[in-house]
């Protein structure tokens, strides 16, 4: 069965410095795979998403992230924090067990410290 | 903008008493859920609808019903709420359920409380 692990419930990064947020995803087909992000008190809001295009995928507020099949990784990344980033941050898998759903990892909440 | 609406984003409630919870949206998506979620946790599935086929997961409490009306409005029914029942509840819409139509798109969420 398809299913995503977040290492680390909370990453802390200063303004400015580089954000890794990991993914790993176990899956027997094709993933497709999601990052989406929650400010507090909102709904969740779609970064990015992979669906086998391309291997770097480009999503809003300057995250991207990386499709590695060797390494099983899907691990968001953004070049320099900002204050705003400050949110929890989700992956997602697609299965196909039964029908399709899409299931969330636990999620990492980023904190940024000025 | 297209968009899903929630209402109410607060919502407060007595043990036991019926509360009904909305969702709406101008995206006109085939697909729409209702997650349930506590602090720090991810959203939990609890049903979702493809037109007006009900998809209830298995783990569900009979507790939580839901009504899709027609394709714009979708309605989540907590029968008796507990206090456990006090969370964030979430409705996302999707094109489809299959890969490439089920980007999910999320209202800002009904936080309930249960007194």
């Amino acid at each position: 069965a398809q299913s995503v692990t977040q290492l680390g419930s909370h990453v802390s990064v200063s303004e400015g410095a580089l954000v890794l947020l990991r993914c790993n995803y176990s899956s027997s087909v094709p993933p497709y795979l999601f990052w989406y992000v929650q400010y507090p008190n909102q709904g969740l809001q779609l970064l990015l998403k992979y669906t086998s295009a391309a291997t770097l995928v480009k999503g809003i507020n300057g995250f991207e992230a990386e499709f590695k099949k060797s390494e099983t990784s899907f691990h968001l990344t953004k070049p320099s924090a900002h204050m705003s980033d400050a949110a929890e941050y989700f992956c997602a898998v697609t299965t196909n067990t039964g029908g399709f759903k899409t299931i969330f990892g636990a999620g990492t909440r980023l904190f940024v410290k000025a | 903008d297209a968009m899903v609406i929630q209402n109410p984003r607060y919502q407060v409630t007595q043990f036991g008493k019926p509360v009904t919870l909305s969702c709406s949206q101008t995206l006109n998506h085939n697909v729409m859920y209702w997650y349930q979620q506590k602090s720090s946790q991810a959203p939990k599935l609890l049903f979702h609808y493809y037109d007006k086929d009900f998809n209830n997961e298995a783990d569900t409490p009979d507790n939580f019903q839901s009504r899709r009306p027609n394709t714009s409005f979708c309605f989540l029914d907590i029968r008796s709420p507990g206090l456990g029942d006090a969370a964030m509840y979430l409705c996302a819409t999707s094109l489809g359920l299959s890969p490439g139509y089920n980007e999910q798109f999320f209202g800002p969420g009904t936080r309930l409380t249960v007194l």
